[in-house]
């Protein structure tokens, strides 16, 4: 079973639009991290986002929203008022503790690709 | 600052072929990791470092060889290349810190082909 569920496999807007991208994690854990990555058409892998289990206020960064909620395993994402330059692939991915430390195995989604028309 | 570097950018081998996949950050980070990415399949862990001399497996490690002798330097052997193992490789770099985990920085990755 997959730890990260991100099950919009390709969303298209229209720009100006928002958009939301869902994340839906599993772990047994108390204590791990989240995280959002987006990843441009030239390949580079871009940190967005990182949170602790502890950590459950949402977050706002300019265009960027996060809604992180425990009682459903989410950790949506949304882009306000999207751009043309927010096309990308976006990945969620959560980081248990392994061994004792907080630095466990990654583990990605599998991606959603977000296309902006303008 | 170079972050994290990996080489080379691109390369073809031929089956059964052996090749080292370099990585290294300038960052001191301790813990050190290689993903392949596949279309469709988002990134998966092949290997990860804790630290100078400590290596352990991730979801697929199987087909590849990974040492850590140095705090900058973790790179990725392939000993005897598979069609199968065309893919990107990202090489990810972080620090835990008073248990804080930092994010993950990533190498630009390293597209290999493997005919």
């Amino acid at each position: 079973a997959q730890k990260v569920t991100q099950a919009q496999t390709e969303i298209s807007v229209v720009e100006k639009e928002d958009v939301t991208l869902d994340c839906v994690y599993e772990t047994r854990d108390t204590t791990y991290y989240l995280f959002w990555y987006k990843q441009p058409p030239s390949g580079e892998l871009v940190f967005l986002i990182r949170r602790n289990s502890f950590d459950e206020q949402n977050e706002i960064s300019g265009r960027y929203s996060w809604n992180f909620q425990k009682s459903t395993s989410s950790f949506n994402f949304t882009i306000t008022a999207s751009q043309v330059v927010d096309s990308a692939v976006y990945f969620c991915a959560l980081s248990e503790i392994y061994r004792g430390s907080t630095l466990g195995r990654l583990y990605f989604g599998r991606g959603t690709q977000l296309t902006v028309w303008p | 600052n170079a972050g994290v570097t990996q080489t080379p950018k691109f390369q073809v081998l031929k089956t059964g072929q052996s090749m080292t996949l370099q990585c290294a950050q300038d960052m001191n980070h301790e813990y050190m990791s290689w993903y392949r990415q596949d279309p469709g399949m988002g990134l998966r862990l092949i290997h990860y470092s804790v630290g100078a001399g400590i290596t352990d497996q991730g979801e697929v490690p199987n087909g590849y060889n990974v040492s850590r002798s140095t705090t900058e330097d973790f790179p990725l052997r392939l000993l005897s290349a598979a069609p199968s193992q065309t893919s990107v490789y990202f090489c990810a770099s972080s620090l835990d810190r008073d248990r804080v985990t930092y994010g993950y920085t990533f190498g630009s990755g390293t597209r290999l082909t493997v005919v």
